[in-house]
């Protein structure tokens, strides 16, 4: 079974601190993507990479920064966490090709930043 | 852009059917996929179409139109761990060879006894 794993399901931070959250998948994927969740407006990505160093913006990528220096490693970064940023944040993979319809999710990291 | 658009909630019996409609409006198009997400877990894949008709798996279906940018999943014999939210998704062209998903807003099934 593909097995996507989110290092942290749970962080506090303070507003102006450096948030890592980093994302690991075993199934040799291409793609690796980061969504945030939030109660009535679905997922919304924000940053995917379709390749090692290869890194595209979502929809929000505004406050975010990601880094995929190894294939299986995906790392979101708030370069400096906001309230507006508590949420909880989903990472992905996929193969390329038709399979792409099919997303394996982590089981989530919810921020709370104070 | 594209956006879709889902039925934000649904309310059924158990043993009854459902049916999810989604309906999607992009510049071009790949497949329409459907996720299941209960709460507090991670959203999980149940169906791809990329071609139109009804793709059937036990007592999930997911049917596809291509010429009404239109598609539905659908519940049989609807038991209690089907409360979920049910998100549809499509393949986002504006962006490297269509490989991120844009999602739905989640349509909340509560099944009763």
């Amino acid at each position: 079974d593909v097995k996507v794993t989110q290092s942290s399901r749970y962080l506090v931070k303070r507003t102006g601190e450096k948030v890592f959250l980093e994302c690991v998948q075993d199934m040799d994927h291409e793609n690796m993507f980061w969504y945030r969740q939030d109660p009535g407006l679905g997922l919304r990505l924000i940053y995917f990479s379709y390749d090692v160093k290869m890194k595209e913006k979502g929809d929000i990528p505004e406050g975010y920064s990601v880094s995929r220096e190894k294939k299986e490693r995906f790392s979101l970064i708030l370069e400096s966490a906001s309230t507006n940023q508590t949420s909880m944040y989903l990472c992905a993979s996929s193969l390329s090709g038709r399979r792409t319809g099919e997303l394996f999710f982590g089981e989530g990291s919810r921020l709370t930043v104070l | 852009g594209q956006s879709l658009e889902q039925p934000s909630e649904v309310t059924a019996v158990e043993g009854a059917i459902v049916q999810i409609n989604c309906t999607y409006q992009t510049s071009g198009f790949y497949g329409l996929s459907w996720y299941q997400q209960h709460d507090g877990g991670a959203p999980t894949f149940l169906s791809y179409n990329a071609l139109d008709g009804l793709e059937e798996t036990g007592r999930f279906s997911s049917f596809l139109s291509r010429s009404d940018s239109y598609g539905y999943l659908l519940l049989q014999e609807l038991q209690m761990k089907d409360s979920a939210s049910y998100f549809c998704a499509v393949r986002d062209l504006s962006n490297q060879a269509g490989t991120a998903l844009i999602f739905g807003k989640g349509t909340t099934l509560s099944v009763s006894s």
